[in-house]
């Protein structure tokens, strides 16, 4: 089982529509979460990070953490054709005091106008 | 303010070579991080420096990769003898103390023939 499961895609979206962008994860350590927005040939870029269960909204997207299920979710209301990407969830993970992210294969997105 | 710069953008070598990948943190992050995604996998962590100390070699694949980080300033990931299975997307990443946030360079596509 790897460690930061998510669906590869590609989700495609029309313009103004949600997109729900969906991450699960194995180790209960895992401290805190990031999605990271990468397009082709760029360095990925941060979008949101969440460590509490619940929701955390930014401008047009929401992040959603529940510990329980160990499920980590984006949405993005409103979507635009400037956000198809390959958005990228990673786990920060604490190991002999010291930290690293692991990442999700990313789940390219397609929104057409 | 430069963010994490990384040079080449794109190296071609042939198996058996030798190939050193430079990365530049963002000025004043102790913290530098290498990853690596080869193709159709997700990005996987390789080390981190805390200035110029190996924190966490645990993703390195073998002796035939040794990264520096002399005056805990830049960095160097080189490869020798490069085989075919190390062609793929080195990512390097810098991190200040006091937060978590790593801030990711656009990546060397090294490309072993």
């Amino acid at each position: 089982q790897k460690e930061v499961e998510q669906n590869s895609g590609p989700l495609s979206v029309p313009e103004g529509a949600i997109a729900s962008l969906n991450c699960t994860y194995s180790d209960r350590g895992s401290q805190s979460f990031f999605w990271y927005r990468q397009y082709s040939g760029k360095s990925p870029e941060l979008i949101m990070f969440i460590y509490s269960n619940g929701d955390k909204e930014d401008g047009r997207f929401t992040a959603q953490l529940n510990k329980a299920s160990q499920y980590v979710s984006l949405l993005i209301r409103d979507s635009q054709p400037s956000d198809s990407a390959t958005y990228l969830c990673a786990a920060l993970l604490f190991s002999g005091g010291y930290n690293k992210l692991i990442f999700g294969a990313g789940t390219r997105l397609a929104v057409h106008p | 303010e430069a963010g994490v710069t990384q040079f080449p953008s794109h190296s071609v070598i042939e198996k058996g070579q030798t190939v050193t990948l430079r990365c530049d943190p963002i000025s004043g992050h102790d913290n530098l991080y290498w990853y690596r995604r080869v193709m159709g996998k997700e990005i996987k962590f390789l080390l981190h420096f805390v200035k110029e100390s190996k924190q966490d070699e645990s993703g390195m694949p073998n002796n035939r990769f040794l990264a520096e980080r002399t005056g805990g300033t830049y960095s160097t990931l080189k490869v020798q003898p490069a085989e075919l299975e190390d062609s793929g997307v080195y990512f390097c990443a810098s991190r200040d103390g006091g937060e978590n946030i790593q801030y990711f360079g656009a990546g060397t596509r090294l490309s072993v023939l």
